[in-house]
């Protein structure tokens, strides 16, 4: 089946501090890529959206020059946490869809983030 | 505007059968998606229903009416490592998938 790789796992960085998250679809090429965020005991928030070699679109709330999204091929995304904040301590979790609109999304297995 | 309910949480025994519902509203539609979720883990994908009627794989069955905006999640045979949020999600006429909150299964011995 479709293989979605994040990393890493878990991060601890110090507040002020950059963090870049890599999100991998292993066996299968991945137009649309897709970024979460969820807090504990919360929803999946979607946090943007990005296609390759294009910008990304981020939903309503999330600063784009906070959480900078490159798409720069058909199996590698990266967010990178700018000047991270305590705040910004959470789960990330990316997912990737096919060529094909309604083909499922598969999701890698996510990121805790914890900024001290 | 657009929203998916389900109920928040669900208590069930080992062994038995559970269903749970969701109830949709959006912006035309094109499919319907139930993913699991084990505590700090991330969604797994189990089911896709786009036409009308039930699509069975082994334990787990998913339902959809989709004149009725509604669907649900059949799971038989109930193990403890079915204990897990079970999310649902709407694909609108954009391909853009709506969430539901999730509901948060618990199986008791």
């Amino acid at each position: 089946g479709a293989v979605v790789s994040q990393h890493p796992s878990w991060v601890i960085c110090k507040s002020g501090t950059s963090v870049k998250i890599e999100c991998r679809s292993l066996d299968f090429q991945a137009t649309t890529m897709f970024w979460y965020r969820q807090f504990p005991k919360q929803s999946l928030m979607l946090m943007a959206t990005s296609n390759e070699g294009s910008k990304a679109t981020y939903e309503q709330g999330v600063e784009k020059d906070k959480f900078l999204i490159n798409h720069a091929s058909l199996t590698l995304s990266t967010l990178t946490v700018t000047s991270a904040h305590p705040e910004d301590s959470s789960f990330y979790i990316c997912s990737a869809r096919g060529v094909r609109e309604v083909s499922p999304l598969h999701f890698g297995n996510g990121t805790r983030l914890t900024v001290t | 505007g657009q929203n998916i309910d389900q109920p928040t949480e669900m208590t069930a025994t080992e062994g038995a059968i559970v269903q749970i519902n969701c109830t949709y509203q959006t912006s035309g539609f094109n499919g319907l998606f139930w993913y699991q979720q084990h505590a700090g883990e991330a969604p797994t994908f189990l089911s896709y229903n786009v036409l009308d009627g039930l699509e069975e794989k082994g334990r787990f069955s998913s339902f959809l009416s989709r004149s009725k905006g509604y669907s649900y999640l059949l799971l038989k045979e109930l193990q403890m490592k079915d204990s897990a949020s079970y999310l649902c999600a709407a694909l609108d006429s954009n391909y853009q998938l709506i969430w539901g909150a999730g509901t948060k299964l618990i199986i008791k011995p």
